[in-house]
């Protein structure tokens, strides 16, 4: 099984500043099978980025994902006030699927 | 656009089976994995696993022994029983799509709280 790794669990920002999420595998990923999630409180995930760095349909571009192997980032260029919200990455390049454990990003 | 809905008893009592069906709405399920996700309160998703359109299952290991996913192509849903649950079973139950066997989930459904009390 590959265990993800996100950090840090908690990021304190400011709206307008960067946020650099991180994602590190336990084994490589193969394909850059891995994606990134937003939850907010009662709310679905939903889709961010998949294999690694592509945008899903109608995700801003202040949102991208980067990384190959092992490491994986989300970075959120300057963050607007309903980017504050809950962050998961999954692999879904080997069984079972696997998500990390998420990471809070919270207004200072 | 496809719109997924999960439902089912909020309650379900200790050694019981949870069963919940997660209903299609905006497109059809052939051609397509639809998987069941949950969190624990307080925790990070876990994957249960998927079923393809055509039944063929893939379950995650942790729950594979009590896990039994089925499909209904003529009402558009899929379900998900887990047997002899236990209070750690409690979560939100969410289910999603893939277009592969590989692939990202998207989209989810809005989840259902499913909670293992006496």
């Amino acid at each position: 099984e590959i265990v993800l790794t996100q950090s840090p669990g908690t990021l304190s920002l400011s709206p307008g500043e960067r946020a650099t999420l991180s994602c590190r595998a336990s084994q490589s990923v193969s394909s850059s099978s891995l994606a990134w999630y937003q939850q907010k409180p009662g709310q679905a995930p939903r889709l961010l980025i998949y294999v690694a760095s592509s945008r899903a349909t109608g995700i801003p571009d202040r949102f991208s994902g980067s990384g190959s192997g092992t490491d994986f980032t989300l970075t959120i260029s300057r963050l607007e006030p309903e980017d504050f919200a809950v962050y998961y990455c999954q692999q879904y390049g080997g069984f079972p699927w696997t998500f990390g454990q998420g990471t809070k990003v919270e207004i200072k | 656009q496809v719109q997924l809905q999960e439902s089912g008893p909020g309650l379900v009592k200790p050694s019981e089976t949870l069963s919940l069906t997660c209903t299609v709405s905006g497109g059809s399920i052939s051609g397509y994995y639809w998987s069941w996700i949950r969190r624990p309160p307080g925790k990070g998703l876990e994957w249960i696993g998927y079923i393809y359109y055509s039944g063929n299952t893939n379950y995650n290991p942790s729950l594979k022994s009590r896990v039994t996913m089925s499909v209904d192509t003529s009402k558009n849903q899929f379900s998900l029983r887990l047997s002899s649950v236990t209070a750690a079973d409690t979560a939100v139950y969410y289910c999603a799509r893939s277009h592969s066997s590989r692939s990202h989930l998207d989209p989810w459904g809005q989840g259902t709280l499913v909670t293992v009390s006496s």
